[in-house]
C-alpha cells in the first residue's frame, strides 16, 4: 500500500465547474497536509496547507481534512483553464517537531476544458 | 523576499562522473530538504538538513550525499552517476519547526548520458 494515494486522472472538468481532488494516506501519525500545483516542466507550487480536521478556504480553493478517515481533499471552485496542472498531495509526520520531510502522492492531472 | 534559488538549472553529465547541486533557501529558513522527481517514481525525499545537521534521510544509496552550511545554504552531491539518476532535483526551504510549509526552488534538471 502506498503511503499517499491519489487518482492519477486525468480529471476533466468544464470551465466554471468545481474540481474535486482527493488523497488518502496510510500513516495515522501524519500531522501536516499540503496541496501543491505543478505545471508541466515547472517545480511544485504550494497552494494550501491544513493541519486540523475540517475545511480551510483560500480564495477559490478549499482544503478538507478528515483524520479519522485519513482523507484530504482539495476543491477548486470556478475552475479556469489556467488551473490545468498536476496537483500533488503531500503529507508530513512533523508538526512543531522534528521533521519537514514530505511524502508525496503521484499527483492528479487536472484538465479544465474551455 | 527572494525565493529558493537552485543552481545550476540544467546539467548534462556522463556516467561515472559526480555532480554537485546548490540550494539557497528563503532568508530565515533553516530547514532545507532535497527531492528527486522522475516520471516513474514521482517525488521522492532524499534528505533534510537543519542547522547544518542531517535530521532525516530517504531510501537512496550512499552515492547521494548532502551538507548544509552555517548560512543555511545546502549542497547535494551524487557520485558515480548512473543513467537512472537522470531526474529533476528539487530543493525545498522551510522555517525551523517540523511540518511547516515547504517552498520549492525551480529545480536542477540532471541528464546522465
Amino acid at each position: 500500500q502506498k503511503e499517499v494515494e491519489q487518482n492519477s486522472g486525468p480529471l476533466s472538468v468544464p470551465e466554471g465547474a468545481i474540481a474535486s481532488l482527493n488523497c488518502t494516506y496510510s500513516d495515522r501519525g501524519s500531522q501536516s497536509f499540503f496541496w501543491y500545483r505543478q505545471y508541466s516542466g515547472k517545480s511544485p507550487e504550494l497552494i494550501m496547507s491544513i493541519y486540523s480536521n475540517g475545511d480551510k478556504e483560500d480564495g477559490r480553493f478549499t482544503a478538507q481534512l478528515n483524520k479519522a478517515s485519513q482523507y484530504v481533499s482539495l476543491l477548486i471552485r470556478d475552475s479556469q483553464p489556467s488551473d490545468s496542472a498536476t496537483y500533488l498531495c503531500a503529507v508530513s509526520l512533523g508538526y512543531g517537531g522534528a521533521t519537514n520531510k514530505l511524502i508525496f502522492g503521484t499527483g492528479t492531472l487536472l484538465a479544465v476544458q474551455p | 523576499k527572494a525565493g529558493v534559488t537552485q543552481t545550476p538549472r540544467y546539467l548534462i553529465k556522463t556516467r561515472g562522473q559526480q555532480v554537485t547541486l546548490s540550494c539557497s533557501p528563503i532568508s530565515g529558513h533553516r530547514s532545507v530538504s532535497w527531492y528527486q522527481q522522475t516520471p516513474g517514481q514521482g517525488l521522492q525525499f532524499l534528505f533534510e538538513y537543519f542547522s547544518e545537521t542531517q535530521r532525516n534521510k530517504g531510501n537512496f544509496p550512499g552515492r547521494f550525499s548532502g551538507r548544509q552550511f552555517s548560512n543555511s545554504r545546502s549542497e547535494m552531491n551524487v557520485s558515480t552517476l548512473e543513467l537512472g539518476d537522470s531526474a529533476l532535483y528539487l530543493c525545498a526551504s522551510s522555517s525551523p519547526g517540523g511540518g511547516t510549509e515547504a517552498f520549492f526552488g525551480q529545480g536542477t534538471r540532471l541528464t546522465v548520458v
